[in-house]
């Protein structure tokens, strides 16, 4: 089956310090492999995609994320927090061709000063 | 600009009452979904369209009713059947091999 587990809930981390934000997944084909993050009431930003190529990838407002076949995951990183940072980011799977997209259920994150 | 527009942002229901959620979009995209959302459950797929006049059940499409006449259109009906429809609803849209974009949103409150 089709997956996608953030393993923390949630995190907090203060402001400056490096962030990383797990993801792992379970998919049977090649996985296209999406961040997005998410602020209070409003609705779903992409960060940054793997589709194919170098497996670190460049997203925006600084993070990046590193695909790991042999460990099936794809986790966020982020070098130096900011406060502007907090919300909630979410880690989602979807097929090359097809039209689903499997999301996780989320990690918020706290920035503490 | 380009985007997705979802209205409105905040929508009450009484019982018994159906009610049509809006979403549209200008990006030309061929597929469109609905998502619910609630608090510690990440997204769960109501319904989606790849092409007009066609739609697909997602997950949990009991109570809900979706149509798409128009590319541009995909609005969402949540019937009385939903006991439980308080929650977060999110339409996106894609092109073909590209990820979704998302609208901002409409929060669903029982009277």
């Amino acid at each position: 089956a089709q997956s996608v587990t953030q393993p923390d809930i949630h995190i907090t981390v203060s402001e400056g310090a490096s962030l990383e934000l797990r993801c792992n997944y379970s998919y049977g084909a090649t996985p296209y492999l999406f961040w997005y993050v998410q602020s209070p009431g409003q609705g779903l930003q992409l960060l940054l995609k793997y589709f194919s190529g170098d497996t670190l990838v460049q997203g925006i407002k600084g993070f990046e994320a590193e695909f790991k076949r042999s460990q099936s995951s794809f986790n966020l990183r982020k070098p130096s927090v900011h406060w502007s940072d907090a919300a909630e980011y979410f880690c989602a799977v979807g097929a090359t061709g097809g039209f689903k997209t499997i999301f996780g259920a989320g990690t918020r994150l706290f920035v503490k000063a | 600009d380009g985007g997705i527009t979802q209205s409105p942002k905040y929508l009450f229901r009484k019982e018994g009452q159906n009610v049509t959620l809006s979403c549209e979009q200008n990006l030309n995209h061929d597929a469109m979904y609905w998502y619910r959302q609630d608090p510690g459950q990440g997204l769960r797929l109501i319904y989606y369209s790849q092409i007009v006049n066609d739609f697909q059940k997602g997950d949990i499409a009991e109570g809900y009713s979706v149509s798409r006449e128009k590319k541009e259109s995909f609005p969402l009906t949540v019937t009385s059947a939903q006991k439980n429809p308080t929650a977060f609803y999110l339409c996106a849209s894609r092109s073909p091999g590209q990820p979704q974009h998302f609208g901002d949103g409409t929060r669903l409150s029982i009277l």
